[in-house]
C-alpha cells in the first residue's frame, strides 16, 4: 500500500524559530508537493518538485523553502515562523503525468505562538 | 485569486438520496480535474478523476461531469451513504501535475 509518512502529527513552535517540516514516501514518486490547509481556503500548493534537487513555487511560496536531497524525501522549511503560518500542513507525491492522483500524508498541525 | 472555487461549504442530504457536489474554475489551462475525499485528521484520498476529452466519466456510485464551456464540474453519489460524509475537494491541472485545490465542501449524510 501507498505511504506518504509526514515526521509530526502536531508541532508547537515559537515565533522567529526556524521550523523543519519532513515528509518521506515509499512509492518512488518523482514529484512531490507540499500544501497548506486552512478553513475556507482549502488546500494551497506552497511548493513542488518534479526531481531531485528541483522545486518550483507553487502559489504561496513566501517566508517558505523547500529542499530534496533524496527523491524519496522533500522537507519544507519555515525560515523565521510568524504566527500566520500557523496551520494544517499536507505532503503529496504522484508519478508523472496528468491524472496521476496525488497521495497524501495525514498532515501536521502546525502551531506558532 | 482561487482559480478553483466551490461555492457550497456545506451540503446535507439523506441516506438513498442523490448529493451534487459543484465546483467552478477560471483557468482555461485546466485540462485534468479530480475530486478527493477527506476524513478528519486523514490527508485527502483520490476518488473519481477526468480528463477535458470527456464529459462524464463513471465508477461505482461516483460520476463526475464535466462542461468545458461552462468551466464547471460536478460529483454525484448515488446513492448517498452515510459513511460518505466527509468534506469533498475539487482539484484541476494542466498538463503537468501540479494541481489547485477547491476550499471544500462538507457533505453530511444522514441515516
Amino acid at each position: 500500500d501507498v505511504k506518504v509518512t509526514q515526521s509530526s502529527r502536531y508541532l508547537v513552535k515559537r515565533t522567529g524559530e526556524k521550523v523543519f517540516l519532513e515528509c518521506v514516501q515509499d512509492m518512488d514518486h518523482e514529484n512531490m508537493f507540499w500544501y497548506r490547509q486552512d478553513p475556507g481556503l482549502g488546500l494551497r500548493l506552497i511548493y513542488f518538485s518534479y526531481d531531485v534537487k528541483m522545486k518550483e513555487k507553487g502559489d504561496i511560496p513566501e517566508g517558505y523553502s523547500v529542499s530534496r536531497e533524496k527523491k524519496e524525501r522533500f522537507s519544507l522549511i519555515l525560515e523565521s515562523a510568524s504566527t500566520n503560518q500557523t496551520s494544517m500542513y499536507l505532503c503529496a507525491s504522484s508519478s508523472p503525468g496528468p491524472l496521476r492522483p496525488q497521495h497524501f500524508g495525514d498532515g501536521t498541525r502546525l502551531s506558532i505562538l | 485569486d482561487q482559480q478553483v472555487k466551490q461555492n457550497s461549504p456545506s451540503l446535507s442530504v439523506q441516506e438513498g438520496r442523490i448529493s451534487i457536489l459543484n465546483c467552478d474554475y477560471t483557468n482555461s489551462m485546466f485540462d485534468y480535474f479530480l475530486w478527493y475525499k477527506k476524513y478528519p485528521a486523514e490527508g485527502p484520498t483520490f476518488l473519481i478523476s477526468i480528463s477535458s476529452i470527456k464529459d462524464k466519466n463513471e465508477d461505482g456510485r461516483f460520476t463526475v461531469f464535466l462542461n468545458k464551456s461552462a468551466k464547471h464540474l460536478s460529483l454525484h453519489i448515488v446513492p448517498s451513504q452515510p459513511g460518505d460524509s466527509a468534506v469533498y475537494f475539487c482539484a484541476a491541472s494542466p498538463f503537468n501535475n501540479d494541481m489547485r485545490f477547491g476550499a471544500g465542501t462538507r457533505l453530511t449524510v444522514k441515516p
